[in-house]
């Protein structure tokens, strides 16, 4: 299995453009998420998902879009990106059930200029 | 509401010291309780967990043990390495929620 990806590894835009992050998983997992981390501040959480074409708001939702079509694909989209959203982003995922741990990715590194 | 208190860092602490980082948790429900390690330019990974009071959660001499009438879930080893220089995260999740609650994360560094 190769559990959670995220592509692409590191990002560079100018304010104003939009990018998708992806993020796939293939343990069939219900759940999924993205976080950001800034320095100092932890893991944010943007938004969330508990299955094919349902989503949700987190603590940070705002500039930031989400879709679920899939089970294994969880993308996140900045639709005019802006400097504010410079960080790291991670995609996660669990099942739903219980209250189980999260599997993360290995991040994305967004600059925007 | 839930979330998770964890004490601050940077924690530095010479090679073989004892580590101790505190985590204490507020939760309506019954909650889970983790520690995440993120080590450099890396993403988080599952350290330990433990899912009932009075657990004990272990691995790589990592130890936290489920508190209930402390609420706290504090991390322990006995003797840390060079390599053990990370950030160390503590979190929750409560049975059947939706959410999931991280501490801020604390910096360790480990001299040789």
């Amino acid at each position: 299995n190769a559990g959670v990806t995220q592509t692409p590894k590191f990002q560079v835009l100018k304010t104003g453009q939009s990018m998708t992050l992806q993020c796939a998983q293939d343990m069939n997992h219900e759940y999924m998420s993205w976080y950001r981390q800034d320095p100092g501040m932890g893991l944010r959480l943007i938004h969330y998902s508990v299955g094919a074409g349902i989503t949700d708001q987190g603590e940070v939702p705002n500039g930031y879009n989400v879709s679920r079509s899939t089970t294994e694909d969880f993308p996140l989209r900045l639709l005019s990106a802006a400097p504010s959203q410079t960080s790291v982003y991670f995609c996660a995922s669990r099942i739903l059930q219980g209250a189980e741990e999260q599997f993360f990715g290995p991040g994305t590194r967004l600059t925007v200029l | 509401g839930d979330s998770v208190t964890q004490m601050e860092g940077p924690v530095t602490l010479s090679e073989e010291a004892f580590l101790t980082i505190n985590c204490t948790y507020t939760a309506t429900g019954y909650p889970s309780l983790f520690w995440y390690v993120q080590y450099p330019g890396e993403g988080l990974q599952l350290l330990l967990k433990a899912t009932k009071a009075d657990d004990k959660g272990s691995n790589k001499g990592f130890e936290a043990t489920y508190r209930k009438e402390t609420t706290s879930f504090h991390l322990e080893k006995g003797s840390v390495q060079v390599s053990d220089s990370a950030v160390y995260f503590c979190a929750l999740s409560v049975y059947n929620f939706n959410k999931f609650y991280f501490g801020s994360g604390t910096k360790l560094n480990v001299k040789p």
